[in-house]
């Protein structure tokens, strides 16, 4: 069971809009930067947005982060069939000393 | 431009004590930390373990204390990870990822590697 809470799946039309969340505690998520990262069919994860809402070169602005308390959010607006990937969110846990990762959500673009 | 490329992956034996290595390029590596993330097929993403730019701070999953040893070798740029007592359980893709400059926690994983396969078997 992972430390970082996010829901299996979500799925949505193309062009609309979907949001994934990460729920944690005041260990990680609560006082650490959250940073998450899409995951295509068959590669290696990449970074989508560090320090809760930015984004690194080349992410589109589609592609939106945000925290409050003990949780986070990860939003996608204009969904392209290319979004279909495995997103994660993950923080480091300041009383583990050890970097968590939520289990990971399944996008579906129908 | 930034790259890192892992290697020591393969079919290995209960108990056995393979090493991987992940070898960077492209930026400063004496820097950053370095992590490992490993991924079970049909899994999640599951750290590893982190070491911080100079090798001065390690910090391990619990699922790997004692059986995982991370160094770095800022001279060749490059990341280890020594497997010991490996088990069923730790086959996985293993992936290497810079971490935060001059820090151990924090910050995020950018690049990734393209990962490394350690099947554990008979």
């Amino acid at each position: 069971q992972s430390v970082l809470t996010q829901p299996p799946s979500v799925s949505a039309a193309p062009g609309q809009k979907v949001t994934i969340s990460c729920s944690g505690s005041s260990s990680n998520i609560g006082n650490n930067y959250v940073s998450w990262y899409q995951q295509l069919p068959g590669t290696a994860p990449q970074l989508l947005i560090y320090d809760n809402n930015k984004r690194p070169s080349g992410i589109p602005d589609r592609f939106s982060g945000s925290k409050s308390g003990t949780s986070a959010t990860l939003g996608i607006t204009g969904l392209q069939t290319g979004d279909e990937a495995d997103y994660y969110c993950g923080t480091w846990d300041s009383s583990l000393s050890a970097w968590v990762f939520g289990g990971g959500t399944k996008l579906t673009v129908l | 431009q930034v790259h890192l490329v892992e290697s020591g992956g393969g079919v290995v034996q209960p108990g056995r004590s393979p090493r991987l290595s992940c070898a960077a390029s492209g930026f400063t590596f004496s820097t950053y930390a370095m992590h490992w993330v490993r991924q079970a097929p049909g899994k999640g993403l599951d750290w590893v373990a982190v070491i911080s730019y100079d090798g001065s701070n390690k910090y391990y999953a619990d699922s790997v204390k004692g059986r995982f040893t991370i160094s770095r070798d800022n001279s060749k740029n490059t990341l280890y990870l020594q497997m010991n007592s490996l088990r069923a359980e730790d086959t996985a893709v293993f992936y290497c990822a810079r971490g935060a400059a001059y820090a151990s926690g924090g910050g995020w994983f950018d690049p990734w590697g393209q990962g490394t396969l350690v099947t554990v078997s008979s």
